[in-house]
């Protein structure tokens, strides 16, 4: 079936950098756009960056611009999300998903489950 | 910067009871807007695309109906498993960037 596996998560001081992975099984990886979507402690879900089916084209939140890359290996069907300066409000659990296309035009039908992040000093 | 409001935030309904939740965004995103279900603990699950299209496997007392700046997702008669927070999703024509809604959580009055 359709999976997505997350990991990578752990606890960082602000300002160190920190690199999850998403594993994605059960589909073709390469044919789709993947997401990176986070949900700090209380509060709602938060859109983080967006990677096209062939890895041409990345969109960020303005809230991550400049600090984080998203990236993925298709021979691989692995997704990442390279995260830099690291900011307590970084702080969240990470959920990696599929879009609808290859070129991120409907949203996310397919999530993983979550990897958490907490940056603290 | 698009902004998205859900109304109500709170919504206490009972088992078999019609649900009615409003999407409003300050810019036009055209039909792109979507509908997540969230429940504790689990991944959030994708109800409606593209403001109206139920994705696989979503029951039929589940819609999407709107346009513009305007959506609302209608749940026809509440089952026990429904009770959960629910989000609109919308993006931008260009660039593609996402915007999620602050949530509408549905209890059990």
């Amino acid at each position: 079936q359709v999976q997505l596996v997350e990991s990578g998560g752990g606890v960082v001081q602000p300002g160190r950098s920190l690199r999850l992975s998403c594993e994605a099984s059960g589909f073709t990886f390469r044919s789709y756009a993947m997401h990176w979507v986070r949900q700090a402690p209380g509060k709602g879900l938060e859109w983080v960056a967006l990677i096209s089916y062939d890895g041409s084209n990345q969109y960020y939140a303005d809230s991550v611009k400049g600090r984080f890359t998203i990236s993925r290996d298709n021979s691989k069907s692995t997704l990442h999300l390279q995260m830099n300066s690291l900011r307590d409000e970084d702080t969240a659990v990470y959920h990696c998903a599929k879009d609808l296309s290859g070129s991120g035009t409907y949203g996310m039908d397919v999530w993983g489950q979550g990897t958490t992040a907490t940056v603290s000093s | 910067e698009i902004v998205l409001t859900q109304s109500p935030a709170t919504l206490s309904l009972s088992p078999g009871d019609r649900a009615t939740l409003s999407c409003r965004t300050s810019q036009s995103g055209g039909s792109y807007l979507a509908w997540y279900q969230h429940k504790p603990g689990q991944a959030p699950r994708l109800l409606i695309y593209d403001a109206s299209n139920r994705a696989t496997g979503i029951p039929a007392r589940f819609s999407g109906s709107g346009s513009g700046t305007d959506f609302t997702l209608t749940i026809s008669s509440l089952e026990p498993e429904d009770f959960a927070v629910y989000y609109c999703l919308q993006r931008t024509i260009w660039p593609p960037l996402f915007t999620f809604g602050p949530g509408s959580k549905v209890h059990i009055k």
